[in-house]
């Protein structure tokens, strides 16, 4: 289960507050992606990179905004603009060049209190 | 954009039985068609995948089969254990061409193997 990690397992928010989802792969990956999970919908993308420096909007963007800085990372941060944020939050990465499968990191299930 | 349904969303079988589960997609110019398998709190892993040259695709017990007129795919799962029991998920993808690998996702099917 190596390759995509992502921190913290469990975290919890109070409303009105930013938070930052740590996503790291070491599988020399140019592309990596944010998805959100909800019970009953499936996967949807929040945000997308293809390369370092450059990132693009998803399906689901709105209230969420990201970084990638390094190859290796793509931090996600919920912030208060987010109406429903509650939700568990998965990261992916793939090559580029061709249609391939995506490799999903553990989660992160983000609970607003 | 991309639209991928999925039926059903719940199915339950036997043990031993077969279980087929459906998606329809509306890009024509999608053209990787991968198949998840995600089993309780865990993160979904890739059992199968398809690429639009392709009209089937086995993998032990596990296949899928492409139709590109119709546009859907499914994926059949004979022989079915226990261990099967989970959420799969369907997408479709058009690759690097205009979308950057982007998955459209299905909303998922809850198979359940009852001894």
């Amino acid at each position: 289960d190596g390759g995509i990690t992502q921190s913290p397992k469990y975290l919890f928010r109070k409303e009105g507050q930013n938070v930052t989802l740590s996503c790291e792969q070491n599988l020399n990956h140019d592309a990596m992606y944010w998805y959100r999970q909800d019970p009953g919908q499936g996967l949807r993308l929040i945000y997308y990179s293809q390369i370092v420096n450059d990132f693009q909007k998803g399906d689901i963007a709105e209230g969420y905004s990201v970084s990638r800085e390094k190859k290796e990372s793509f931090p996600l941060t919920v912030t208060s603009a987010q109406k429903n944020p509650t939700a568990f939050y998965l990261c992916a990465s793939s090559k580029v060049l061709d249609a391939n499968e995506q490799f999903f990191g553990p989660g992160t299930r983000l609970t607003v209190l | 954009g991309e639209n991928v349904e999925q039926h059903p969303s719940t199915l339950s079988v036997q043990e031993g039985d077969s279980a087929v589960i459906k998606c329809t997609y509306s890009d024509s110019a999608s053209n990787y068609f991968p198949w998840y398998k995600q089993e309780l709190g865990k993160r979904p892993q890739l059992i199968i995948d398809i690429r639009s040259n392709v009209g089937e695709k086995k993998d032990q017990r596990i296949a899928v089969t492409l139709n590109k007129t119709a546009k859907h795919f499914s994926l059949h799962i004979t022989e079915t254990q226990p261990e099967d029991s989970a959420v799969y998920f369907c997408a479709a993808s058009r690759g690097p061409t205009g979308g950057g690998n982007k998955l459209t996702f299905g909303t998922g099917t809850q198979l359940k193997v009852e001894l």
